[in-house]
């Protein structure tokens, strides 16, 4: 069946230091793959999404390359603020069946120190 | 870009009463979607809430137990019945919006949740 795996978090780092929290999925054929992001009290929010093989999905300085080869999907950021202190959810949406529904991983809590 | 507004934000509810979440689209939109968020575990689809029919259900979640409106296209509620403490858990409200962003149509929105502790 189809699965979303995430690094577990915490994941602490310095402000200004590089980023990347992995993801690798299970699926049949080529799903859609997101990022979602959720700020403290707030809802989910789409970070970027790609829809193809080696597509590059980027957003607020976030990137992911969609790996068909490695069936990842790592979120990448190389300079993070305090700001981006938040959880992070990768999701893939099957691209076949009837009940296409969003499949979603863990979600990895990220905290940025000044 | 368009908003979902859920409440109650958060409530402390006792065990055996009953809660109804309220989820507000400032947009119409065909299909909204409730999840369930439980600490360190992945998000949960309860049902989609279609206007002018029956919600469907996921497996695991049943109409007696979580029952859902969609009187219109902009606003649905989940009532989460009978509760008990392994129901204390994160609501999300979501639906499929343009969000104006760059990241094209029909992304899959959220509102801030509502945080439900049982007691």
């Amino acid at each position: 069946g189809n699965s979303v795996t995430q690094m577990e978090g915490p994941v602490t780092l310095s402000e200004e230091a590089f980023l990347t929290i992995n993801c690798t999925y299970t699926a049949t054929g080529y799903p859609s793959l997101f990022w979602y992001v959720q700020y403290p009290g707030e809802g989910l929010q789409l970070l970027l999404k790609a829809t193809k093989a080696d597509d590059k999905g980027s957003n607020k300085g976030f990137e992911a390359t969609y790996r068909k080869e490695t069936t990842s999907f790592h979120l990448e950021k190389g300079s993070v603020q305090v700001s981006d202190s938040a959880v992070y959810f990768c999701a893939l949406l099957p691209n076949a069946g009837n009940n296409r529904k969003l499949i979603w991983g863990l979600g990895t809590s990220l905290a940025v120190n000044p | 870009s368009a908003v979902i507004s859920q409440k109650p934000s958060r409530d402390i509810c006792q065990r055996g009463t009953s809660l109804t979440i309220q989820c507000q689209v400032d947009s119409q939109v065909t299909m909204m979607f409730w999840y369930r968020q439980q600490p360190g575990q992945s998000l949960t689809l309860i049902a989609t809430a279609n206007q002018g029919s029956e919600a469907t259900y996921e497996s695991g979640f049943v109409i007696d137990k979580f029952p859902i409106s969609r009187p219109n296209l902009t606003f649905s509620t989940l009532t989460v019945s009978n509760m008990s403490p392994e129901d204390s858990s994160i609501y999300l409200c979501s639906a499929n919006l343009f969000t104006g962003q760059g990241l094209g149509a029909n992304v899959l929105t959220f509102g801030a949740g509502s945080r439900l502790t049982v007691l």
